[in-house]
């Protein structure tokens, strides 16, 4: 499957701060996710969305449906420690194929 | 509820040996799905089984390998291992073929040397 382009690699913030990752691919996608990863566990869903252009939130955390079809985005405000851990994107063409997954933004957030 | 649960958690094997993982899903999924994940790497799609058919394959060798069970935990087979095989691997599991609606487990983390 295709590798999506997930940035910034990683990021390095103080507690309070807002913070952007997004994720592009080349082609175009009906489902983009957004997952969190803490050491040691599974990936855990933090948000789907489904149609191009759509925003959704869900507390802190905020994903937005690229209307390319092409690019997702997540922003997290008001940074805490507990943010801390992997995101990760995934984009799904249609519902018979594979989830195809970016390589993770890694969280680090200072007291 | 109990989530979707993998054993081994850990496992060491040498080059040339076969492993074996497991998983067993959430009561009532019937999709079970396994990823690898290795070190600084997003995940990548291994295997795709519902009601005890593989429906799709990721980009790997045939000797990664799977099955799923009539109770519909599954087993990822890894034959002949390379030191590259070395991973942690994650099975989730989903209702319906929703795999956007799928939950993950632990992982097993597998070992090559």
């Amino acid at each position: 499957g295709q590798q999506l382009n997930q940035s910034p690699q990683s990021m390095f913030i103080q507690e309070g701060e807002d913070v952007s990752m997004n994720c592009t691919s080349s082609s175009i996608f009906n489902t983009w996710l957004w997952y969190k990863q803490d050491p040691g566990e599974g990936p855990v869903l933090l948000i789907a969305l489904y149609k191009a252009g759509e925003l959704t939130s869900n507390g802190r955390l905020t994903a937005q449906f690229g209307i390319t079809r092409k690019d997702s985005f997540l922003n997290i405000s008001a940074s805490i420690p507990s943010d801390v851990g992997i995101y990760f994107c995934a984009g799904q063409r249609d519902s018979g194929y594979a989830l195809n997954f970016g390589k993770g933004t890694s969280l680090l957030v200072t007291p | 509820e109990a989530g979707v649960t993998q054993s081994p958690t850990h496992l060491i094997k040498t080059r040339g040996q076969q492993a074996t993982l497991r998983c067993s899903p959430i009561s009532g999924h019937t999709s079970v799905y396994w990823y690898q994940q290795a070190l600084g790497l997003g995940l990548q799609f291994l295997l795709w089984y519902d009601e005890g058919e593989e429906r799709n394959r990721g980009n790997f060798p045939p000797r990664f390998s799977g099955r799923q069970f009539p109770n519909y935990s599954s087993e990822l087979n890894v034959n002949a291992l390379e030191l590259e095989d070395s991973a942690l691997y994650l099975c989730a599991s989903s209702p319906d073929q929703v795999q956007a609606e799928a939950f993950f487990g632990q992982g097993t983390r597998l070992t090559v040397v």
